[in-house]
């Protein structure tokens, strides 16, 4: 079966500190990998995505995400945050070709709450 | 160029009402999905059309819940005899192309089954 799975689903952190959110998949055929931020009572807005190339992908907001085929992961980093980038992440993948029709599969969300 | 609009925003329901979710894409996107956020939960998707055509229904629950995306007008995701279990929110999901081009959310209908 083909999923993604969002290791935390809570991650609190102090502001100007680095944060790691972590995401694994789980896809029998190649996959694009996407990042995507909900702030409260929004809809999703893409922070980055991975469709080939390198690996270390940079998004906006000064977010980066690394792709490990091997341990089929894709971490998403940002080396010092904001009390602005409170919000809950969604990692996500369709898959590169076939029939899937572009439809995207998510993880279930990891809450990203900045402290002062 | 204005974003994916969705309204209403907000629906309430009793056991047993319709709800109608509407979803206008973006200018000049011709894809739309729909994807479904229970409480605590990610996003699933649940069905893809194109104007005038059901592309794929399979994240679709078999009864009660039907889509469309006319030829004029926003796409309509309907949902017959609400239950509490339908209280979720809602998003709308637009692309220009097929392929790998990104789709842009709207900002959901949040609906409540009272």
């Amino acid at each position: 079966a083909q999923s993604v799975t969002q290791l935390d689903s809570q991650v609190p952190v102090f502001e100007e500190a680095p944060v790691e959110l972590r995401c694994n998949y789980s896809s029998s055929v190649s996959v694009y990998l996407f990042w995507y931020v909900q702030y409260p009572n929004q809809g999703l807005q893409l922070l980055l995505k991975y469709l080939s190339g390198s690996t270390l992908v940079k998004g906006i907001n000064g977010f980066e995400a690394e792709f490990n085929k091997s341990q089929t992961s894709f971490h998403l980093r940002k080396p010092s945050v904001h009390i602005s980038d409170t919000a809950e992440y969604f990692c996500a993948f369709k898959r590169a070709g076939g029939t899937s029709y572009g439809k995207l599969t998510f993880g279930q969300g990891t809450i990203l709450t900045v402290h002062p | 160029n204005a974003g994916v609009m969705q309204n209403p925003r907000h629906l309430v329901r009793r056991r047993g009402q319709e709800a109608r979710l509407r979803c206008s894409p973006m200018k000049g996107h011709s894809h739309v999905y729909w994807y479904r956020q229970l409480p605590e939960e990610g996003l699933k998707f649940m069905v893809y059309l194109q104007k005038e055509n059901i592309i794929d229904e399979s994240g679709m629950p078999k009864e009660r819940f039907s889509a469309e995306f006319p030829k004029e007008g926003p796409s309509i995701l309907r949902i017959q005899q609400v239950v509490r279990g339908d209280s979720a929110a809602y998003f709308c999901a637009s692309r220009r192309t097929s392929g790998i081009d990104e789709q842009f959310f709207g900002p959901g209908t949040r609906l409540t089954v009272l």
